[in-house]
């Protein structure tokens, strides 16, 4: 069946480092790629999508392209903020099926100043 | 524009007891989803809606879980009994179609079950 494997957390960044969050996806089908982010006391928020191999995501300085070869949609950031600090869920949808989404574990990010 | 709305926020109750969540979806969304998020998982769906028709309830345990969406509106999922390892947060999410096909999935704040 379809799963998605998220690297495990916590991530513990200083400000203005680089982030990486490892995600790769198992699917029968041609799935869409989501990444959703769950803010302190927040609801879970899309931050970004792609529906199709190489596509790039992207959204508040976020990024993640959609590489079939590597069944791969890493979440990148190029300078973190303490306001990025949230739990971040990777997810996937078959787009045939209009399937709900599958999410991964989630990673916690913690940025200090 | 109205985001999706869960009451109660909070809930404990004990072992054996019933419990009712309900949902208010975006208006006009025709798809409409539980998931149960327990701590430090990631959401797992318990049922989705297509308008007022059950899509997928494949994980949900129809022994003890039920759900219903009135007229393709509201929506309401029931535990009973509940069981300790029911302790989750149960998230409603709404989108205007599928999810697969690119639209985007809101989901409301969750409501806190703790079962003693």
């Amino acid at each position: 069946g379809n799963s998605v494997t998220q690297m495990e957390g916590p991530v513990t960044l200083s400000e203005e480092a680089f982030l990486t969050i490892n995600c790769t996806y198992t699917a029968t089908g041609y799935p869409s790629l989501f990444w959703y982010v769950q803010y302190p006391g927040e609801g879970l928020q899309l931050l970004l999508k792609a529906t199709k191999a190489d596509d790039k995501g992207s959204n508040k300085g976020f990024e993640a392209t959609y590489r079939k070869e590597t069944t791969s949609f890493h979440l990148e950031k190029g300078s973190v903020q303490v306001s990025d600090s949230a739990v971040y869920f990777c997810a996937l949808s078959d787009q045939q099926a209009g399937t709900a989404l599958i999410f991964g574990k989630g990673t916690t990010l913690s940025v200090s100043s | 524009e109205a985001g999706v709305a869960q009451s109660p926020r909070y809930k404990i109750i004990e072992k054996r007891q019933s419990v009712a969540f309900w949902c208010n979806p975006i208006s006009g969304h025709a798809t409409l989803y539980w998931y149960q998020q327990i701590l430090g998982q990631g959401p797992k769906l318990l049922i989705q809606f297509q308008n007022n028709g059950v899509v997928d309830d494949s994980q949900l345990p129809k022994d003890r879980f039920s759900a219903e969406r009135l007229k393709g509106v509201d929506s309401t999922l029931k535990i009973q009994p509940a069981k300790l390892e029911d302790s989750a947060v149960y998230l409603c999410a709404s989108s205007l179609d599928r999810v697969g096909r690119g639209t985007e999935a809101f989901f409301g704040q969750g409501t806190r079950l703790t079962v003693v």
